[in-house]
């Protein structure tokens, strides 16, 4: 089943304890980006990865590190949270022959 | 003010009933709309997506585009308690932007038996 998949779904951590938060994908996309929602805001691009080894800032990078060492991760890393990055945050991946995106479950990040 | 502005509803609608949503947006450079369900607990689902102005059918969702409005719209007909969830709309410069989505804030449909 063609699947973007997130790990884990549901996390709690505190104040400044480094966390990485993994996305997966089986579609041999070439694109991979991941957002945060939140309400009244909506979701909004953090990172994004055009390809293996480019990245770049989205809307919203601050706080937030990626890397894309292969085509079918991209994972989210934390390196000192705090708790205005408490949210819900989704992957997405694009085979980027078109604008279209599709996302994974979800993980529901709360940091104390 | 938002580049995408949603209404949050909520919508209900008696099952059966044409389900109305729309989006406007202020940013002329989105080439790219695009629809998606969300259910509770659940990532977002693309529905449809349409390129510049005009309509598109899908079953029964209907998609317009506006451009010289800068207004969107998506019709669903005969609506059924399993279409309850938030809908979004989601814009794109694609393929500049780094192919960004820009997101409304999205609006929750509940369709009642």
């Amino acid at each position: 089943e063609a699947q973007v998949t997130q790990n884990p779904r549901y996390l709690i951590t505190v104040t400044g304890k480094k966390l990485t938060v993994t996305c997966s994908q089986n579609m041999n996309h070439e694109y991979m980006s991941w957002y945060r929602q939140d309400p009244g805001l909506g979701l909004r691009q953090i990172y994004y990865s055009m390809n293996v080894e480019v990245t770049d800032k989205g809307d919203v990078p601050e706080g937030y590190k990626v890397s894309r060492k292969e085509k079918r991760n991209f994972p989210l890393i934390l390196e000192s949270p705090s708790p205005n990055q408490t949210s819900l945050y989704f992957c997405a991946s694009s085979p980027g022959t078109g604008p279209e995106q599709y996302f994974g479950p979800g993980t529901r990040l709360t940091v104390t | 003010q938002k580049e995408v502005e949603q209404d949050p509803g909520p919508l209900s609608v008696p099952e059966g009933a044409i389900v109305s949503l729309n989006c406007t947006y202020s940013n002329s450079a989105f080439q790219y709309f695009m629809w998606y369900r969300q259910y509770s607990r659940k990532g977002p689902e693309l529905l449809m997506y349409t390129y510049s102005s005009g309509n598109k059918e899908d079953g029964r969702f209907t998609a317009q585009v506006d451009k010289s409005s800068k207004y969107i719209s998506l019709f669903i007909r005969d609506s059924q308690p399993s279409d309850s969830a938030t809908y979004l709309c989601a814009m794109s410069a694609y393929p500049g932007a780094g192919n960004k989505l820009t997101f409304g804030g999205g609006t929750r449909v509940l369709v009642k038996p």
